[in-house]
């Protein structure tokens, strides 16, 4: 199965700042989805990034707020842009992985 | 839009109680589903999951889920629940529209040794 490295695991962020999460998958995967997990709460699928094309946004979520970058098929980026405390989150990325979906273990981000 | 709804937020049960955790789900069409299991401070496991044949589905470590077709339904059981289950258990559906994975609000369950 499909191993993601993500990085950072953590960070702590002055609000107003940026932070940019990465993820890289040992093999090539077509789409690359991107949640978001806040406290106490279930994941939010935040967009789809597929390779050679603009990442697709679910309602709520916009590209000047969380740009995604996919340069190839092992990669991509995800960055929290303008941060405020209500980003404080897990984020996390997930590829098709066979007939389920693997996850990156996820990154505890905190704004204060 | 797709949605998926569980119906219990948390959960309470002592040990060796049987357990039942529903989900719905709201798309008319084919779809793929999963539970996951995500244990304190751990990340997103798969305890099962239906794609196609039988609609009782048997997962890792007891667990199981029936697909009701009908009632748009996919809940998780559990003969008998051990303290080691505490953990937040969350639904999840696939549709045929993007391939994007769509999550329920979790259930958190807590088993009392």
């Amino acid at each position: 199965s499909a191993v993601i490295s993500q990085k950072p695991s953590r960070d702590i962020c002055q609000r107003g700042t940026s932070l940019t999460i990465q993820c890289q998958v040992d093999s090539q995967v077509t789409m690359m989805f991107w949640y978001r997990q806040q406290p106490g709460q279930s994941l939010t699928l935040i967009a789809t990034a597929n390779q050679g094309s603009e990442a697709t946004y679910e309602s709520g979520f916009v590209i000047d707020k969380f740009p995604i970058s996919r340069p190839n098929l092992t990669f991509s980026t995800l960055t929290v842009s303008n941060m405020s405390p209500e980003d404080s989150s897990i984020y996390l990325c997930s590829v098709p992985q066979g007939y389920g979906y693997t996850f990156g273990s996820g990154t505890r981000l905190t704004v204060v | 839009a797709q949605s998926v709804s569980q119906h219990n937020h948390h959960v309470i049960l002592s040990e060796a109680a049987s357990l039942e955790l529903g989900c719905n789900y709201s798309y008319g069409g084919t779809v793929n589903l999963f539970w996951y299991v995500q244990y304190p401070g751990q990340h997103l496991q798969l305890l099962l999951k239906y794609f196609s044949g039988d609609p009782l589905v048997k997962g890792i470590k007891g667990f199981e889920a029936e697909f009701i077709k009908s009632k748009f339904s996919f809940n998780l059981r559990k003969p008998s629940v051990q303290w080691s289950d505490t953990a937040e258990y969350f639904c999840a559906v696939r549709t045929n529209q993007g391939g994007k994975l769509i999550f329920g609000q979790g259930t958190e369950l807590s088993v009392k040794p």
